[in-house]
């Protein structure tokens, strides 16, 4: 069986300040490993993923983040936040080892950020 | 603009009432799915379908029927509406293992 967890609600950061939203997850086998973002009345949006290789994931927006496989986590990290960055983050993982998550997201409940001016 | 369509935007039905959420998509993507998203619980899978013929159950199936009948197309039937299925419904699909999923703008739907 796969999950993801994000223990936090909500992050609140000020603008320019490092963000952080954490995630981790558990998986049988090895994981694919995805953060989206939504904006208010949108659909999901793919930020970035980790498959393999380097750790440390680049993205869209600035965004990165770091696979940790002994703590099983992937937080996602942006060096200077902005305004527009207010938005419901969500990771998302997939085990690439049983056959019968291969169609199969499994998504964290959500993480709102808002950023302050 | 490639990408996946989902209609209707908004919808309100009785209980009891059935009614069926499209969706469809041009890039040739082998996986769909569909999701509903309430708050504090995030994305729930429903439905999935890894090809044209190929359906199977998600997290939360119950009083949703899915069919694949194309590489297209993968409608979500709602069979008897109840309150409990007031959500917003997401369609996404992807190409691959390794591939995120696209997804498309929702269904917000009201059961009264």
């Amino acid at each position: 069986a796969q999950s993801v967890a994000q223990p936090e609600d909500q992050v609140n950061v000020a603008e320019g300040n490092p963000l952080t939203v954490k995630c981790t997850y558990s998986v049988s086998g090895n994981p694919y490993l995805f953060w989206y973002v939504q904006y208010p009345n949108r659909g999901l949006q793919f930020l970035l993923k980790y498959i393999t290789g380097d750790n440390l994931v680049k993205g869209s927006y600035g965004f990165e983040a770091e696979f940790n496989k002994s703590q099983t986590s992937f937080h996602l990290k942006k060096p200077s936040a902005l305004v527009s960055d207010s938005a419901l983050y969500f990771c998302a993982v997939r085990d690439i080892l049983t056959t019968d998550s291969w169609g199969k997201f499994q998504f964290g409940a959500g993480t709102q950020v808002v950023v302050t001016p | 603009n490639a990408g996946v369509t989902q209609t209707p935007k908004f919808q309100v039905l009785k209980t009891g009432q059935s009614m069926t959420l499209q969706c469809a998509q041009d890039m040739n993507h082998e996986y769909m799915s569909w999701y509903r998203q309430d708050p504090g619980m995030g994305l729930r899978l429903i439905h999935y379908s890894v090809g044209a013929g190929i359906t199977d159950q998600g997290e939360v199936p119950n009083g949703y029927n899915v069919s694949r009948s194309t590489t297209e197309d993968f409608p979500l039937r709602l069979l008897s509406a109840a309150p409990s299925q007031t959500s917003v419904y997401f369609c996404a699909s992807s190409y691959g293992q390794g591939a995120g999923y696209t997804f498309g703008s929702g269904t917000r739907l009201t059961v009264v």
